[in-house]
Parts: structure tokens; C-alpha cells; sequence
């Protein structure tokens, strides 16, 4: 099955800094979402972008298909930013979702 | 409107007993999928409904999981037999259609066995 990965891991900033989160994937893919999950194990929807670039206040995707990765950015971090963000996608050939590891985001005040 | 509910949020069980867990998924999403996620870990999949019937089993781990949706709405995931290692959170999903399209989820049922 499709291999998904996640950098980095973990990641401390201070409030108002900005992120880069990159996420790999080992095919082709026909759906890629990014979701932000709460401390109460919420998983929120960031972007569907199995392709190209949008942008949601001080969020914004880019995803880069023929060469298999997608970044997620966050400018002037907040606190309430803090969380596990996962990329998530589905092979051209399905529906299921595979998730990688996730970033853990920790936003300092 | 309303986004996915699952019920209960929270179930604690001991080893060996039957459980059920309910979703209801966003009003006219043909696509329902369930997810369990461990601690630490990413969601992992489980099985999916395109209307009433299971198109994607594969994810499930073993005979004692089983899933329904039988009207082609609401879908109720049974294990049997519980065991320790069942203890995780269950996810549910839903989409307009299982095609290319936004998966949004529920807040989970936290299962614990004990």
C-alpha cells in the first residue's frame, strides 16, 4: 500500500512564528487532506488538495503531485495552533484514507 | 448543519464482552468509513459503505469486527470478544460520494477494554 510520511516529527515555536510541515507520498493519489487534531481528539478539516495551492487565513497548502508531496504553512503561530497535524491520502485506485505519523505542534506563548 | 456524531463517546468494557459503536453520518453522504486510532499513532482504516453495502472490508482486523449499514445512514460497528488490545479510538467518517472528496470526522468513541 502507499507509504505516507511526515516531517519533522515534533515542532516547538514561539507565538507568532512561522511553520513549514511537509508530507511524503509513494503514489500516485487522487484525494490529500490535511487535518489539525484538538487536544480532544477532534480531527479538523485544513484543506482537501490532491493538487496546487490554496490558502485559509494564516494557513496554506501546497501540494506538488508529480513529485509526490504536499507542505502545509503556518504564519504568526498562535497558541491555539498547538496540536498533531496529519496529512492523509487515498490511492488512485480507492477511497480509504492513509494517514501518516502526524506533527506534534507546539506553539509557546 | 450537523456534522458526524458518534455515540458513545466514551465505552468501558471488560475482556471478552460484546460491544457497539453508532455513527451518524453528515445527512446525504453516500460514503461512511470507519477509522481506529491508537495512541501516538495516525487513523487507520478499517472499512467503508457506499450506501448500504460494505465496498472495503480489508482494513478490518480480524472475524470478531463487523460492521452494518443497513438503510444506507447510520452504521453500527460490533466487536465480539473484546480484547486489551481493541482499546483505542474509533473514527468515523463521511463523504457527499466515495470519489474524490472531502472525509470529515466524527469526535470518536474512546474505547477502553479493561
Amino acid at each position: 500500500g502507499i507509504q505516507v510520511e511526515q516531517s519533522p516529527p515534533d515542532l516547538i515555536l514561539q507565538e507568532g512564528a512561522n511553520s513549514t510541515l511537509r508530507c511524503n507520498f509513494s503514489d500516485s493519489v487522487n484525494n490529500l487532506q490535511w487535518f489539525h487534531q484538538n487536544p480532544w481528539g477532534q480531527l479538523i478539516n485544513l484543506f482537501y488538495i490532491p493538487s496546487g495551492t490554496k490558502q485559509n487565513g494564516r494557513l496554506s497548502a501546497t501540494t506538488v503531485a508529480t513529485e509526490r508531496y504536499s507542505l502545509l504553512y503556518i504564519s504568526s503561530s498562535q497558541t491555539t495552533d498547538s496540536g498533531v497535524y496529519f496529512c492523509a491520502v487515498c490511492e488512485t485506485s480507492g477511497s480509504r484514507l492513509t494517514f501518516g505519523e502526524g506533527t506534534q505542534l507546539t506553539v509557546n506563548p | 448543519g450537523a456534522g458526524v456524531s458518534q455515540t458513545p463517546s466514551n465505552k468501558v468494557t471488560e475482556k471478552g464482552k460484546y460491544v457497539e459503536l453508532r455513527c451518524d453520518p453528515i445527512s446525504g453522504h453516500t460514503a461512511l468509513y470507519w477509522y481506529r486510532q491508537s495512541l501516538g499513532q495516525g487513523p487507520e482504516f478499517l472499512i467503508y459503505f457506499q450506501g448500504t453495502g460494505a465496498a472495503d472490508d480489508s482494513g478490518l482486523p480480524n472475524d470478531r469486527f463487523f460492521a452494518v449499514r443497513p438503510e444506507g445512514s447510520v452504521s453500527t460497528l460490533k466487536i465480539q470478544r473484546t480484547e486489551r488490545g481493541d482499546s483505542a479510538v474509533y473514527l468515523c467518517a463521511s463523504s457527499l460520494t466515495a470519489d474524490y472528496d472531502t472525509q470529515y470526522f466524527g469526535p470518536g468513541t474512546r474505547l477502553t477494554v479493561l
